[in-house]
């Protein structure tokens, strides 16, 4: 299968900075990514569509704002999560999307997990 | 009423059992279904995708979609405690070209006991 790589795989930071999360298809090409974000023992739940070369699509109630999402290549979408919060402390994962012979694919991430102190 | 209902669990039966999971789903304009293994603070692994209505088989995993029912499964035949993990089913209405949302169930804990 396809390979989709985070970056970094943890981290911890103080109240009030900003965290940036890579996500890379390693060995594909993936003009639509999916950020995710997970609390314990609960799914996945979409934060937004991030697509190359143009604004990220955001459900509701997530802050594009808080949560910025660049997509300036076909293998990289990065998520900064801004003026971070113990609230934000979660689990984020990265997905991207892959579509070849007939199929709709979505390849995750392994995750970071966010912990603000 | 979510869009997809999946029983969280946890389920845990013996080793060599025969695992059935479950998802039902109301919208009938989904066409692909997918199961995904997601083990403890690991991202999602994709095990069975599926096209409409119908049995897929790979290995020990065999996924069943019943678009008249809105009711897709997957059968796990002697389970492994490796297959401990929780698994989640996923669907989406999109044809390929398209830029669709895969719609999460809430997923099932299940656990194999050695």
């Amino acid at each position: 299968g396809a390979v989709v790589s985070q970056h970094p795989s943890r981290v911890i930071c103080k109240s009030g900075t900003s965290v940036k999360i890579e996500c890379r298809s390693l060995d594909f090409q993936a003009t639509t990514m999916f950020w995710y974000r997970q609390f314990p023992k609960q799914s996945l739940m979409l934060m937004a569509t991030s697509n190359e070369g143009s604004k990220a699509t955001y459900e509701q109630g997530v802050e594009k704002d808080k949560f910025l999402i660049n997509h300036a290549s076909l293998t990289l979408s990065t998520l900064t999560v801004t003026s971070a919060h113990p609230e934000d402390s979660s689990f984020y994962i990265c997905s991207a999307r892959r579509v070849s012979g007939g199929r709709n694919e979505q390849f995750f991430g392994p995750g970071t997990r966010l912990t603000v102190l | 009423q979510k869009e997809v209902e999946q029983d969280p669990g946890p389920l845990s039966v013996p080793e060599g059992a025969i695992v059935s999971l479950n998802c039902t789903y109301s919208n009938s304009a989904f066409q692909y279904f997918m199961w995904y293994r997601q083990y403890s603070r690991k991202g999602p692994e994709l095990l069975m995708y599926t096209y409409s209505s119908g049995n897929k088989e790979d290995g020990r995993f065999t996924a069943q979609v019943d678009k008249s029912s809105k009711y897709i499964s997957l059968f796990i035949r002697d389970s492994q405690p490796s297959d401990s993990a929780t698994y989640l089913c996923a669907m989406s209405r999109g044809l390929p070209s398209s830029a669709s949302k895969i719609i999460f169930g809430s997923g099932t804990r299940l656990s194999i006991r050695p």
